[in-house]
């Protein structure tokens, strides 16, 4: 299975930052990438797709970049609704599997 | 709006089965366009993909589950299922149902709730 690291595994920021969150591939996935968004006791929610396609009804705040095996997800002013964890997950190949996870908190 | 919804036993005792129904409203689970996935997350961890099924009937699953799983598809009641066999209490988690667009498919942009599943005697 392809292996996927988040950094950092929490994160404290203030409304209005700009915040970044790594996931690294153990192998290339080309741009077979997602990001998701999950609340305390609810679903993910698919934010990003093929690295860089943002989901409908997402706010264009949310962006992400990379390839092969090193991805980005930006949020450029950090909203009082963003406070949640994040995903990575690519289905590049079979297993699909996910990061572990990056907390974003109050600062 | 796509919705989709888990249902079953909150609570499995361990070497049972444990056996969750997705329905799904407002779309068809029969269109060529999506795969149906089961996917589930360890109280405080991450995401695990349990496998998915097509409307045809084809499956793949998580080489680290398939011996112990089943997905089926029910079409004429928009429904799909997971039967997962011979429990053991790591295998008490929150289980989703999630669509996953074909083209091209393994990632997932509607979830149901979830639903927590407790294997305990």
């Amino acid at each position: 299975d392809i292996q996927m690291t988040q950094s950092p595994s929490t994160l404290s920021a203030s409304v209005g930052d700009r915040v970044t969150i790594t996931c690294r591939a153990s192998q290339s996935i080309s741009s077979w990438l997602a990001w998701y968004q999950q609340k305390p006791g609810k679903a993910p929610k698919l934010l990003i797709y093929k690295a860089s396609s943002l989901e409908s009804g997402v706010p264009s705040r949310f962006s992400g970049s990379g390839s092969g095996s090193e991805f980005t997800l930006t949020i450029s002013s950090l909203q009082p609704d963003d406070f949640a964890t994040y995903y990575c997950q690519q289905y590049n190949s079979y297993s699909w599997t996910f990061g572990q996870g990056t907390k974003v908190e109050i600062k | 709006q796509v919705q989709l919804q888990e249902s079953g036993p909150g609570l499995v005792k361990p070497s049972q089965t444990l056996s969750l129904t997705c329905t799904v409203s407002g779309g068809s689970i029969s269109s060529n366009n999506y795969y149906w996935s089961w996917i589930r997350q360890h109280p405080g961890k991450g995401l695990e993909w349990i496998g998915y099924i097509y409307y045809s009937g084809s499956t793949y699953y998580n080489p680290s589950l398939k011996s112990r799983v089943t997905i089926s598809v029910d079409t004429s009641k928009n429904q799909f299922s997971l039967k997962l066999s011979s429990v053991t209490a790591a295998d008490t988690a929150v289980y989703y149902c999630a669509r996953d667009p074909a083209k091209p498919h393994g990632y997932f942009d509607y979830w149901g709730q979830g639903t927590l599943v407790t294997v305990s005697s």
